[in-house]
């Protein structure tokens, strides 16, 4: 059975900080991708990222990166400078028969 | 802008009277998703269909149907909504291509059961 947990509920942290979103998966695939989706209060759930099992490099995109470890299963997600407008539910997501999502973190970035 | 569209995006019923919401797609998109989802949780799979092939999960209610009449469009049908389905409804689509697989969500809309 796969499996997504992120363990932080909620994240509070002051604009310009650095936060980041911890996502540790289970799979017993040799092959499976691992996403971040962002659902902002409007609800509409927004892709952000999508990384296969065989590519390990880190991957940045603007204020954001991603660092995939495969050895400890975790797909960790930092936002750097942090802005209001990043204050949101972050999902971590796992593919499979299913796409499987984490419960979610709650991000509220404060002025 | 290619993108998915859901319609309304809110909708308040009354318990038991039946209710439909739709989805469409300029994507393109050959798979389309519904997803519940209730406050404070990870969206939950109700259904999808591989193009004209329908796949209900397991423990989706006998209350939820849906149709998809083309490529385009897809409904999801409440026939007797209780105060239990009030959620946020999200359709998805995707186009799955050697085995990748990106979805990609609408708006939602909010259903509200009084």
């Amino acid at each position: 059975a796969q499996k997504v947990t992120q363990a932080q509920t909620e994240i509070s942290v002051v604009e310009k900080e650095d936060v980041t979103l911890d996502c540790v998966y289970e799979t017993r695939d040799t092959t499976y991708y691992l996403f971040w989706y962002k659902q902002p209060p409007s609800g509409e759930l927004v892709f952000l990222i999508r990384r296969n099992s065989f590519d390990e490099q880190n991957e940045i995109s603007g204020r954001y990166s991603w660092n995939f470890q495969k050895s400890t299963s975790s797909f960790n997600f930092t936002i750097t400078a942090s802005q209001v407008v990043d204050s949101a539910v972050y999902f971590c997501a796992l593919s499979g028969s299913r796409l499987t999502f984490g419960e979610g973190t709650q991000l509220t970035v404060n002025p | 802008d290619a993108m998915v569209i859901q319609n309304p995006r809110y909708q308040v019923t009354q318990f038991g009277k039946p209710v439909t919401l739709s989805c469409s797609q300029t994507l393109n998109h050959n798979v389309m998703y519904w997803y519940q989802q209730k406050s404070s949780q990870a969206p939950k799979l109700l259904f999808h269909y591989y193009d004209k092939d329908f796949n209900n999960e397991a423990d989706t209610p006998d209350n939820f149907q849906s149709r998809r009449p083309n490529t385009s469009f897809c409904f999801l049908d409440i026939r007797s909504p209780g105060l239990g389905d009030a959620a946020m409804y999200l359709c998805a689509t995707s186009r799955p291509t050697g085995g990748i697989e990106t979805q990609y969500f609408g708006p939602g809309t909010r259903l509200l059961v009084l």
